[in-house]
């Protein structure tokens, strides 16, 4: 049973505008959702967390927003850049335990 | 060492022989999981250890997985009696302590073992 779905396997954007990138989860009992970004023969990189008891949290072009009611987060990058192309994870953890999305491939097309 | 090595980076064995895959994480990292990726999926947990604590194992498919941390450092997961549904990417993360809740885990570049 998949705990955390992205339910994009793929999202092409033009240079310099905004990529949004969609998570869904179903365990109320997360605290910790993160994202990674993946680029082909390489591990994940961490991106961005953010805390259940926020709802946005920002680091420079990549914000991450977490509606806890709709049990939705979502990453949008800006402006997105050709060097942002890979693919992105999203996590969700509770005890010691991290889910990943299925992943969302991103072209940012120059 | 600067980031998490794992080895080999590509396996390729028969069906029915053993693997062992080795992961060093980066020095001090006392947190220490091994994931997996199978084609078209997302990361399957598989086990985690954390200091001396014993290992959560909750993730292991089979009891064909294992895996041992030695020393608090290298871990090794071996895989008995591969199997051709074992293929996929397998990946090992590290953390200090907890901290990797918050500021995410460092992952190596993982293995990718085929089993023909």
């Amino acid at each position: 049973d998949q705990q955390v779905k992205q339910n994009s396997p793929s999202l092409s954007v033009q240079e310099g505008r905004i990529s949004i990138l969609n998570c869904d989860y179903t365990n109320s009992m997360f605290d910790y959702f993160l994202w990674y970004k993946k680029y082909p023969a390489e591990g994940p990189t961490f991106l961005i967390s953010i805390s259940s008891i926020k709802d946005k949290n920002e680091d420079g072009r990549f914000t991450v927003f977490l509606n806890k009611s709709a049990k939705h987060l979502s990453l949008h990058i800006v402006p997105s850049q050709p060097g942002d192309s890979a693919v992105y994870f999203c996590a969700a953890s509770t005890g010691n335990q991290f889910y990943f999305g299925t992943g969302t491939s991103l072209t940012v097309i120059p | 060492g600067a980031g998490v090595s794992q080895s080999p980076s590509n396996k390729v064995t028969e069906k029915g022989k053993d693997v062992e895959l080795r992961c060093d994480p980066i020095s001090g990292h006392t947190a220490l999981y091994w994931y997996r990726q199978s084609l078209g999926q997302g990361l399957e947990f598989l086990i985690y250890f954390q200091g001396n604590s014993a290992p959560d194992k909750s993730g292991l498919p089979s009891d064909r997985f294992s895996a041992e941390r030695t020393g608090g450092s290298v871990s090794t997961l071996t895989i008995q009696r591969t199997q051709q549904e074992d293929s996929a990417v397998y990946l090992c993360a590290s953390s200090q302590t907890d901290r990797g809740r918050r500021y995410g885990y460092t992952f190596g570049s993982g293995t990718r073992l085929t089993v023909v």
